[in-house]
C-alpha cells in the first residue's frame, strides 16, 4: 500500500490563479480530511468526507472546495487563490464511522503552497 | 467551544526526560491523541488514551490524562536526539474531526 498520497509537493501561485490539490489513499478508508498547518497554529480543519458523494466543512472552509466521488480521492480546489492561503497543506484518511474511534489517521506528506 | 493549548517549547538534554503538556477544552472527546510531526514530513500517531483512563504507558512513553482538570500530558523516557520533532495534542469531539493544539516543539541537547 502506498498509503495517503499528495501532489504537487511544492506549488507557487500568483494570486488570483486556481489549483487543485490531490491526495488519494489506497487503504478503503471511509474517512478524509484536509488540513492546513500555520505556524503556531497547529493544524485546523479545512474539510472532510464521510464517505463518496458527503463532504462538510471543517474550521476554515472559506475560499476552498472539495468534492469525492470515489473512496480513493479527495481533491481541494483553491478558486481564487491568496496570500493567506500560503500554507502547509496535509489530506488524511481513516476508515471507522463509529463516535470516538480510536482509528488512526493516516496523513499524507504535505504540500507546500505559496501565493505570491 | 473545541480548543487544545500547548507550550509552544520544551528543551532537555539526551537522556532526561522530556514531559509536554496539554489542556482541552471539550468534554466529550471519547479519545485524547498524540502526533509527532519530524521535520518536513506529515504527522505520525504516536499514542492515544481513552478518556475512561488516567494513565497509558507504551514503553519509554507514558501518557497521563486528568478528566477533572481537562489536562493531558506525554512523558518521554530517556529522551533521545531522534525524539527531537514538534508534538502535537488533539482531541476528537466527533468522527473524522481532530481538534489540534498548536505544537510543542521539543529540542533535545546532547
Amino acid at each position: 500500500n502506498a498509503g495517503v498520497t499528495q501532489t504537487p509537493k511544492f506549488q507557487v501561485l500568483k494570486t488570483g490563479q486556481s489549483m487543485t490539490l490531490q491526495c488519494a489513499q489506497d487503504m478503503n478508508h471511509e474517512y478524509m480530511s484536509w488540513y492546513r498547518q500555520d505556524p503556531g497554529m497547529g493544524l485546523r480543519l479545512i474539510h472532510y468526507s464521510v464517505g463518496a458523494g458527503i463532504t462538510d466543512q471543517g474550521e476554515v472552509p472559506n475560499g476552498y472546495n472539495v468534492s469525492r466521488s470515489t473512496t480513493e480521492d479527495f481533491p481541494l480546489r483553491l478558486l481564487s487563490a491568496a496570500p493567506s492561503q500560503t500554507s502547509v497543506y496535509f489530506c488524511a484518511s481513516s476508515y471507522s464511522k463509529l463516535a470516538g474511534s480510536t482509528d488512526t489517521q493516516y496523513f499524507g506528506p504535505g504540500t507546500r503552497l505559496t501565493v505570491l | 467551544g473545541e480548543d487544545v493549548e500547548q507550550s509552544l517549547f520544551l528543551s532537555v538534554r539526551e537522556g532526561d526526560s522530556s514531559v509536554i503538556n496539554c489542556t482541552y477544552t471539550d468534554s466529550s472527546s471519547t479519545y485524547l491523541y498524540w502526533y509527532k510531526q519530524e521535520p518536513g514530513a506529515g504527522l505520525q500517531l504516536l499514542t492515544y488514551i481513552f478518556s475512561n483512563m488516567d494513565m497509558k504507558q507504551d514503553q519509554r512513553l507514558t501518557v497521563l490524562l486528568n478528566k477533572k482538570d481537562k489536562h493531558l500530558s506525554l512523558r518521554i523516557a530517556d529522551t533521545q536526539t531522534g525524539d527531537s520533532a514538534i508534538y502535537f495534542c488533539a482531541e476528537s469531539p466527533y468522527t473524522g474531526k481532530l481538534i489540534f493544539g498548536q505544537g510543542t516543539t521539543l529540542q533535545v541537547k546532547p
